[in-house]
């Protein structure tokens, strides 16, 4: 079975502090894919990040960067310089590979609700 | 890019009733629909996975005869909740696979669908 783990229920910074999220993940499959959503409070989600469990090395996008560890099996996420504009609620989730009845099934993490204060 | 749609948005009705929500495709054909279901400051739960042109796959725990899935053509599947009660207010997402990529690179989400039961 898959499981992804979101410790940080909620997180609340101050504007242009430093932020992680941190993700940690079961899987007995070889291969699988690892992602990052945010959702606003309109609910959409919004896509940020696809990592396949072959790659790791770490991604960094403008403010966003990720931290791929497969020893420990985390994915963690960091926003840098934080914005008000960043409170969301984010959520990591976790993808099979394995075909049969699990392809293209995501497995939620709980979420965390990061809020940025100005 | 890419493009789901869910409609409606929102709706409210009285318990009892019945209430379809349709997922479509835009700009392309999907072979593969997934339906979640996610309460209020919980996570997204996979519901069931929407196969066009035979029946859908449920996760455990899942009425099927409450939660009656159609994946009539290639780029709809509806999703409709019989006989409604407000335990089955939620917020439902749908996702759409582009077979043209592999099952990871082209998953889209669909802005997602309030439901109040009163």
């Amino acid at each position: 079975a898959q499981k992804v783990t979101q410790a940080q229920t909620e997180i609340s910074v101050v504007e242009k502090e430093d932020v992680t999220l941190d993700c940690v993940y079961e899987t007995r499959d070889t291969t699988y894919y690892l992602f990052w959503y945010k959702q606003p409070p309109s609910g959409e989600l919004v896509f940020l990040i696809r990592r396949n469990s072959f790659d790791e090395q770490n991604e960094i996008s403008g403010r966003y960067s990720w931290n791929f560890q497969k020893s420990t099996s985390s994915f963690n996420f960091t926003i840098t310089a934080s914005q008000v504009v960043d409170s969301a609620v984010y959520f990591c989730a976790l993808g099979s590979n394995a075909g049969g009845t699990s392809y293209g099934k995501l497995t939620f993490g709980q979420g965390t609700i990061l809020t940025v204060h100005p | 890019g890419a493009v789901v749609s869910q409609h409606p948005s929102r709706v409210i009705c009285k318990s009892g009733t019945s209430v379809k929500i349709e997922c479509r495709s835009l700009d392309f054909q999907a072979t593969t629909m997934f339906w979640y279901r996610q309460f209020p400051k919980q996570s997204l739960m996979l519901m069931a996975t929407s196969n066009e042109g035979s029946k859908a796959t449920y996760e455990q725990g899942v009425e099927k005869d409450k939660f009656l899935i159609n994946h009539a053509s290639l780029t709809l599947s509806t999703l409709t909740v019989t006989s409604a009660h407000p335990e089955d207010s939620s917020f439902y997402i749908c996702s759409a696979r582009d077979p043209s990529g592999g099952a990871w690179e082209t998953q889209y989400f669909g802005p997602g669908t309030r439901l109040l039961v009163l």
